[in-house]
């Protein structure tokens, strides 16, 4: 079936750098991914929508300047933490589809734990 | 605004027991809805898709309802294992977007 790679699956950072996060789709071509994050007990909530070759849309009250993403090709997108604070502490999970509504396939995850 | 509920929040049941886990959602535009299984630390594992023109779909021990009408969908699973024990998670997909909204999952221990 269809893998998608997510890595790293954990990080630690100091607080004020940057950190990336990627994913990748293995056997398939990805034509949209999406980024979400999870706090502890709390649903998955989707941060953005990137399309290959487009800009990423973003959802309300995600900051588009602080989460960076990049999604240049069909296989892989990035989400760039920049100027990370303890408050962006969180699990982050990309997931990757193909064409429109064909099935969405998740990464692993990333825990990135900001001290 | 679409929300989802999962009910209960947390649910510990000893092996072989049948067991239901409920979800409901406001806005019963849908195209589709999933269950997910969650483990620590982990990505999501897809376990059940039903379409909405669909009522419910199977795989296994495991049997998913669909009540787009009332808002609400169960997942059953039957004869639980040990290794069962997840957090699952419910979610739509909103028609006329990519979006998914998901609910905050019922974390299930099956004691051996």
């Amino acid at each position: 079936g269809a893998v998608v790679s997510q890595h790293p699956s954990w990080v630690i950072c100091k607080s004020g750098t940057s950190v990336k996060i990627e994913c990748r789709s293995l056997d398939f071509q990805a034509t949209t991914m999406f980024w979400y994050r999870q706090f502890p007990k709390q649903s998955l909530m989707l941060m953005a929508t990137s399309n290959e070759g487009s800009k990423a849309t973003y959802e309300q009250g995600v900051e588009k300047d602080k989460f960076l993403i990049n999604h240049a090709s069909l296989t892989l997108s990035t989400l760039t933490v920049t100027s990370a604070h303890p408050e962006d502490s969180s699990f982050y999970i990309c997931s990757a589809r193909g064409v429109q509504n064909s099935p969405l396939h998740f990464g692993n995850g990333t825990r990135l734990t900001v001290t | 605004k679409q929300e989802v509920t999962q009910i209960p929040a947390a649910l510990s049941v000893p092996e072989g027991e049948n067991l239901v886990l409920n979800c409901s959602f406001t806005d019963s535009a849908i195209y589709n809805l999933q269950w997910f299984r969650q483990d620590p630390g982990k990505g999501l594992t897809s376990l059940l898709l039903i379409q909405s023109s669909q009522r419910e779909q199977t795989s296994g021990r495991l049997n998913a309802s669909l009540d787009k009408s009332s808002g609400r969908s169960t997942l059953y699973i039957a004869a639980s294992q040990p290794g069962d024990s997840a957090t699952y998670l419910c979610a739509v997909h909103i028609r006329g977007s990519e979006k998914l909204v998901f609910g905050k999952g019922t974390k299930l221990t099956v004691n051996p």
